[in-house]
């Protein structure tokens, strides 16, 4: 069975701080993998995605992720957060008809 | 014009009494989704139905059963609610096993069983 673990469970920073959260995936076949982002109180929606290509993926509002298939890798990266950054953090990992869910990452950010 | 909508938004209901969830797309999509998220965010898949056929079933209590009239509605219908059903579930559609656009995800539905 397939799993993903996204290794912060709460990161606290403050604003203009550099932000990367990690997930790792237990899957070795052909994979998709997702980030989405649920900010409080609100459904969740898809930041970005990597299908196959460049391994480098850019997404919205400043987000990017890399791909490293020999660590089965695919770690979110912000250079720069702001406030309104503040939500949670969900890694997912598809095969065939199934999106399976990281556990999440509450991400803080301070003014 | 919303993708993935939800009714209700919000439920509240006594312990033992029989609810439904009703989930629409208009995104064209040809599969749809049911996810629970527990208390503590984390989220789990619970139904998939791929033109109206039923693709994915997780350990899920039989008092939970999806129903899809038509490609566009999955609803969620759930017998004897019990305390531990309450959770926000989340509706979500895809087209092609979502390879080129991910899953569209609904606002949720909150449900507190009393």
């Amino acid at each position: 069975a397939q799993s993903v673990s996204q290794h912060n469970h709460h990161v606290i920073l403050s604003e203009a701080a550099s932000l990367e959260l990690g997930c790792n995936y237990s899957y070795g076949g052909t994979v998709n993998l997702f980030w989405y982002v649920q900010y409080p109180g609100q459904h969740l929606q898809l930041l970005l995605k990597y299908f196959s290509g460049d391994p480098l993926v850019k997404g919205i509002k400043g987000f990017e992720a890399e791909f490293i298939k020999s660590k089965f890798s695919f770690n979110l990266r912000k250079p720069s957060v702001q406030w309104s950054d503040t939500a949670e953090y969900f890694c997912a990992v598809k095969n065939d008809y199934k999106l399976s869910f990281g556990a999440g990452t509450t991400v803080t950010v301070r003014a | 014009d919303t993708a993935v909508s939800q009714t209700p938004k919000y439920l509240v209901t006594q312990m033992g009494n029989d609810k439904s969830i009703k989930c629409e797309q208009n995104l064209g999509h040809d599969t749809m989704y049911w996810y629970k998220q527990d208390s503590k965010k984390f989220l789990k898949i619970m139904f998939s139905y791929n033109n109206k056929e039923l693709i994915i079933n997780e350990t899920v209590p039989n008092r939970f059963s999806p129903k899809s009239p038509d490609k566009a509605h999955l609803n969620l219908h759930i017998n004897s609610l019990e305390l531990g059903d309450s959770a926000v579930y989340f509706c979500a559609s895809s087209q092609a096993r979502g390879l080129l656009r991910g899953y569209t995800f609904g606002s949720g539905t909150r449900l507190t069983v009393v």
